[in-house]
This record gives C-alpha cells, sequence and structure tokens, in this order.
C-alpha cells in the first residue's frame, strides 16, 4: 500500500498569512494527488486534483504543486473561512490512501 | 443539482450486520464509478471500497476484504454496502462519493452528508 505522509499535522496562523502544508508519497504516484479541505461535521471538498488543478469554484488563493512523491498545498492569503482540516489523496493505486490530515487553526 | 444521500446507519452489535444505502441524483448514474469512504470519530479518512459504472470491477480496502460488500442498482440510481461481522474498529461515519471524471483515476468531487455506524454492545 502507497502510506502518505502529511506534515504539519497542526498548523496555527493567521488572516493574511502564507501557509503551506506537505504531503509525500511513499513511492511514486505520478500527479494522481488530491486535496480536500474538510470542516467539523461536513464532508470534505474536493480543492486540486492532479497535483496541481483547481477544482471549480475554488478560490485562486489555493494552489498546489508537486509530481513524483512530494507535493505541497499552499494558501497564499488565509481568509477566516480557510480555517479547517486539509488532507491528501493518493488515486493512483487501489487501496487509495488518505494523509493523516492537517488541522489549520488560528 | 447533484445530490448524494447516505442512509441505513445507526447502533449494531459486534458481530452484527447493516447495509447502507446511496441514493444519487442530478446526473447520469451509470457512467461514474463510486466510493465509500469512512471517517472513525475524531480521527482521518479512509478509504473503503470502489465500483465501476457498471458494477463490473470493485475493490476494497484490506480492513473489510471479505466482511463488506458493495454493490450498485443502476436502475434504482443507488449504491449500497453490505457490512458483516461488524467491530468495534468499524464505527465511522460513512460517506458515498462520486468519481471525478470517467478515467482510470480519478478523485472524488461529490460527497453525501455521511452516515453514523456504531458497533457496539
Amino acid at each position: 500500500d502507497i502510506q502518505m505522509t502529511q506534515s504539519p499535522s497542526t498548523l496555527s496562523a493567521s488572516v493574511g498569512d502564507r501557509v503551506t502544508v506537505t504531503c509525500r508519497a511513499s513511492q511514486s504516484i505520478s500527479s494522481w494527488l488530491a486535496w480536500y479541505q474538510q470542516k467539523p461535521g461536513k464532508a470534505p471538498k474536493l480543492l486540486i486534483y492532479q497535483g496541481s488543478r483547481l477544482e471549480t469554484g475554488v478560490p485562486s488563493r489555493f494552489s498546489g504543486s508537486g509530481s513524483g512523491t512530494e507535493f505541497t498545498l499552499t494558501i497564499s492569503s488565509l481568509q477566516p473561512d480557510d480555517f479547517a482540516t486539509y488532507y491528501c489523496q493518493q488515486y493512483s493505486n487501489y487501496p487509495y490512501t488518505f494523509g493523516q490530515g492537517t488541522n489549520l487553526g488560528i | 443539482e447533484v445530490q448524494l444521500a447516505e442512509s441505513g446507519g445507526g447502533l449494531v452489535k459486534p458481530g452484527g450486520s447493516l447495509r447502507l444505502s446511496c441514493t444519487v441524483s442530478g446526473f447520469t448514474f451509470s457512467t461514474f464509478s463510486f466510493n465509500w469512504v469512512r471517517q472513525a470519530p475524531g480521527k482521518g479518512l479512509e478509504w473503503v471500497s470502489s465500483i465501476s459504472g457498471s458494477g463490473t470491477y470493485i475493490n476494497y480496502a484490506d480492513s473489510v476484504k471479505g466482511r463488506f460488500t458493495m454493490s450498485r442498482d443502476n436502475a434504482k440510481n443507488s449504491l449500497y454496502l453490505q457490512m458483516n461481522s461488524l467491530r468495534a474498529e468499524d464505527t465511522a461515519v460513512y460517506y458515498c462519493a462520486r468519481d471525478y471524471g470517467t478515467g482510470w483515476h480519478e478523485p472524488f468531487d461529490y460527497w453525501g452528508q455521511g452516515t453514523l455506524v456504531t458497533v457496539s454492545s
């Protein structure tokens, strides 16, 4: 199975900050990497797919980069609505696997 | 409007069974593959199972293989997850989620609201 390791697990930031979350795969997954945002009590929301493609309707302050085994999610200027938990997911091989999550708080 | 709605969750004793359903609307159901993803209380996301549009190809996580069966009824726009031999560690919110597109490698773009399964004596 492909292991996905996110860092950091917890991140404290302020409105207007630029933040970066890293996701590492235990083997190459090409660009088959997605990022999701989840708020308490809600389903995850797709933000980024294929490593760097922005899902329709997602603000442009979100961006993704990387390929192979190392990927990053960047939020260029944090907004109050962005405080949530973020997960990466590989969909290269079954079983699909998620990172453990990054809890972004104030 | 695309909508996915899970049902069938509840409290079940260890060793028991439960059948989850996911009813879908707003698009051509049979075109897309679907997935079940679960989240234990306070924990992260875990992919459980996937099924192709025709129902021919089904994959399972090792943690549920041999105990859970995923199926679909394209005439009813519905997905199912039959869960047998349930364990305490199966306690989670179960989400159904649609593949983004119809290719081989797809993320999940639409999710249901989730249904809670609690396995406890």
